[in-house]
């Protein structure tokens, strides 16, 4: 099983859907989670640390469930710049990040 | 500069030639950590620096690789006798004081024939 597993995708939605992508993780002793963004041919970039609690950041919701060992990441209203591929992280042993094989999504016009 | 820097940019080599990566932190970052991503996938995590001594370098495939970072701030990957197989992007990134923000640099892209 890999360290950190993701929805295959690609997604493709029309501007407006609400859209929500999975991520899975093997390492239990994890405490770090974050979502990062890719655009094409660039570097990633942090979205958004997840907390225990769940968190939002506008249009972003967080989700953490540490006994199922899941994160999620919910997009509403969904826009054109939205486009990317979206990279589930999770330390490992709070030496390194885990980095997931990424769940690319196209927002339609 | 601000943001981490990367160089070179591109680099097409030919097989069983030596390669060397430089990536400069943002300043006053302990952390850095060099990935190598192919097309269609994540990061994979290569070695990992605080300060000048490496924390982990279990993600280094073989003994073909190895990495610097002897002032703890500039940092330098070589990989001897490239293959084919070696061909990918190498991101280096840095950290401030383990928030777990990674800022990336925008890679080198290394190509070999």
């Amino acid at each position: 099983r890999k360290e950190v597993e993701q929805d295959p995708g690609p997604f493709n939605v029309p501007e407006g859907a609400t859209v929500a992508f999975n991520c899975t993780y093997s390492n239990s002793a994890s405490q770090s989670f974050f979502w990062y963004r890719q655009d094409c041919r660039k570097e990633p970039k942090l979205l958004m640390s997840v907390y225990s609690s769940g968190n939002e950041d506008g249009r972003f919701t967080a989700q953490l469930n540490r006994a199922s060992q899941y994160i999620s990441l919910l997009i509403r209203d969904s826009k054109l710049s939205d486009s990317a591929t979206y990279l589930c992280v999770v330390d490992n042993y709070g030496q390194n990040f885990v980095f997931g094989p990424g769940t690319r999504l196209s927002v339609l016009p | 500069g601000a943001g981490v820097s990367q160089t070179p940019s591109n680099k097409v080599t030919e097989k069983g030639k030596y390669v060397e990566l430089r990536c400069d932190p943002i300043s006053g970052h302990t952390a850095l950590y060099w990935y190598r991503q192919s097309l269609g996938q994540g990061p994979e995590f290569l070695i990992y620096f605080q300060g000048t001594g490496a924390a982990d370098d279990s993600g280094l495939p073989n003994d073909r690789f190895f990495a610097v970072r002897p002032e703890g701030s500039v940092s330098t990957l070589k990989i001897q006798r490239t293959e084919r197989g070696d061909s990918a992007v190498y991101l280096c990134a840095s950290e401030a004081g383990g928030t777990g923000e990674l800022f990336f640099g925008e890679g080198s892209r290394l190509t070999v024939l």
